[in-house]
């Protein structure tokens, strides 16, 4: 069965770093384009980033707000995805989830549960 | 970059059709994807590919695109319809992913 599992939200204080782990299983990660995807609460949908399978290149896509806080890494031994937040903000709050655009085009056709980052002082 | 506009929120009876609508200036050249998210879920794909279903998803729903407006229709709606959905673009310009802004469907 197809699956990701997000871990690493918490509570931060603003101006701290959290780094998200996004576990992978049942599909083929090597080959899966991934991105972050956010939702504030009671908010709608807004893409963080993406990286591309390290046989198109690996190239990094990140928001352009978030430009020069986020990054995004990926370890294909591990079936793994991370994403790097850096001096957090309060309106970073909200639940990260990762997806893969696996299977079809370029939608995202596997999405995981969802990590809680919570940032308050 | 743009903006994907979509309304608010569209209210059907049970057996109904629901027709969603998602505008932007440049989503005629796009591939238009859709997808529900229920309260406390992750988001579901359910159209991509403008028109196409992924497996696993009835027949009930369809898109569409005609010019920059696409449209997700829900057909013979169901209690089990009522949630939240959202359009999605790769925009060309910078192969940024945007998102609509999403509409409320309340059977």
């Amino acid at each position: 069965e197809v699956h990701l599992v997000e871990s690493g939200g918490g509570l931060v204080k603003p101006g701290g770093s959290l780094r998200l782990s996004c576990a992978a299983s049942g599909f083929t990660f090597s080959n899966a384009w991934m991105s972050w995807v956010r939702q504030a609460p009671g908010k709608g949908l807004e893409w963080v980033g993406r990286i591309r399978s390290n046989t198109d290149g690996g190239t990094i896509d990140v928001a352009a707000p978030l430009k020069g806080r986020f990054t995004i890494s990926r370890d294909d031994s591990e079936n793994t995805l991370y994403l790097q937040m850096n001096t957090l903000k309060t309106e970073d709050t909200a639940v990260y989830y990762c997806a893969a655009d696996a299977n079809y085009g370029f939608s995202f056709d596997i999405w995981g549960q969802g990590t809680m980052v919570i940032v308050s002082s | 970059s743009y903006v994907l506009t979509q309304p608010p929120s569209v209210s059907v009876a049970p057996g109904q059709t629901a027709r969603i609508t998602c505008g932007g200036n440049n989503i005629g050249s796009e591939s238009v994807h859709w997808y529900q998210q229920k309260p406390g879920q992750a988001p579901v794909l359910v159209v991509y590919d403008d028109s196409d279903r992924p497996s696993g998803i009835p027949e009930r729903f369809s898109g569409s695109k005609s010019g920059n407006t696409a449209t997700l229709t829900i057909s013979r709606v169901e209690a089990g319809d009522e949630a939240d959905y959202y359009c999605q673009v790769w925009d060309s310009s910078n192969d940024h992913c945007l998102f609509g802004t999403g509409t409320k469907v309340t059977v």
